[in-house]
């Protein structure tokens, strides 16, 4: 159980696209997804939190226009790269929690984002 | 703030060797603290947790107490195998809150 999909798993393309991730729960519902960025060799970063329905809370230094949010229903959560660049290149991975408070977070398997 | 400090990797060891992952944390409060483990190319899984003083967590052969008096959650196993060969990252959420807060992740690499 708690399985998270997230796709694509790797992408490459040129300067200047946007780019559309998705983080899907399977097998619950999710009232939290969080979206994390992993650089070579180190650990996650997170980016922003998002709950169901409302808008995205991003941390600080992320910006919002760069890396657009939108958490339409309980199983899915879309992370779209706007204008991305090289500097965007990363690895990006969603994460899933189900209820609330102590439940666990449940990854996606990343997305291997590559701008050219 | 909260925070979580690792030890330093990589770490190489034979195949059947005992294993031992540090990790310290700072945190107000009661936290649940978390072992996650990447595989490469992959995302996170869920190793083990424990979300009170004292509680052990464990799974596949790893085990992690959580201790508060040290305020530490090393991470254990016996007899490591090749497959066991990943990064492992300890983390913390603290109570109440959602969000985690990770070490920087350790490299594990088990030799046959």
């Amino acid at each position: 159980g708690a399985v998270v999909s997230q796709h694509p798993s790797r992408v490459i393309c040129k300067s200047g696209t946007s780019v559309k991730i998705e983080c899907r729960s399977l097998d619950f519902q999710a009232t939290t997804m969080f979206w994390y960025r992993q650089f070579p060799k180190k650990s996650l970063m997170l980016m922003a939190t998002s709950n169901e329905g409302s808008k995205a809370t991003y941390e600080q230094g992320v910006e919002k226009d760069k890396f657009l949010i939108n958490h339409a229903s309980l199983t899915l959560s879309t992370l779209t790269v706007t204008s991305a660049h090289p500097e965007d290149s990363s690895f990006y991975i969603c994460s899933a929690q189900p209820g609330s408070g102590n439940q666990p977070q449940h990854f996606g398997d990343g997305t291997r984002l590559s701008i050219l | 703030g909260n925070s979580v400090t690792q030890m330093e990797g990589p770490v190489t060891l034979s195949e059947e060797a005992f294993l031992t992952i540090n990790c310290t944390y700072t945190a107000t409060g009661y936290p649940s603290l978390f072992w996650y483990v990447q595989y490469p190319g992959e995302g996170l899984q869920l190793l083990l947790k424990a979300t009170k003083a004292d509680d052990k967590g464990s799974n596949k052969g790893f085990e992690a107490t959580y201790r508060k008096e040290t305020t530490s959650f090393h991470l254990e196993k016996g007899s490591v195998q090749v497959s066991d060969s990943a990064v492992y990252f300890c983390a913390l959420s603290s109570q109440g809150a959602q969000k985690l807060v990770f070490g920087q992740g350790t490299r594990l690499t088990i030799n046959p």
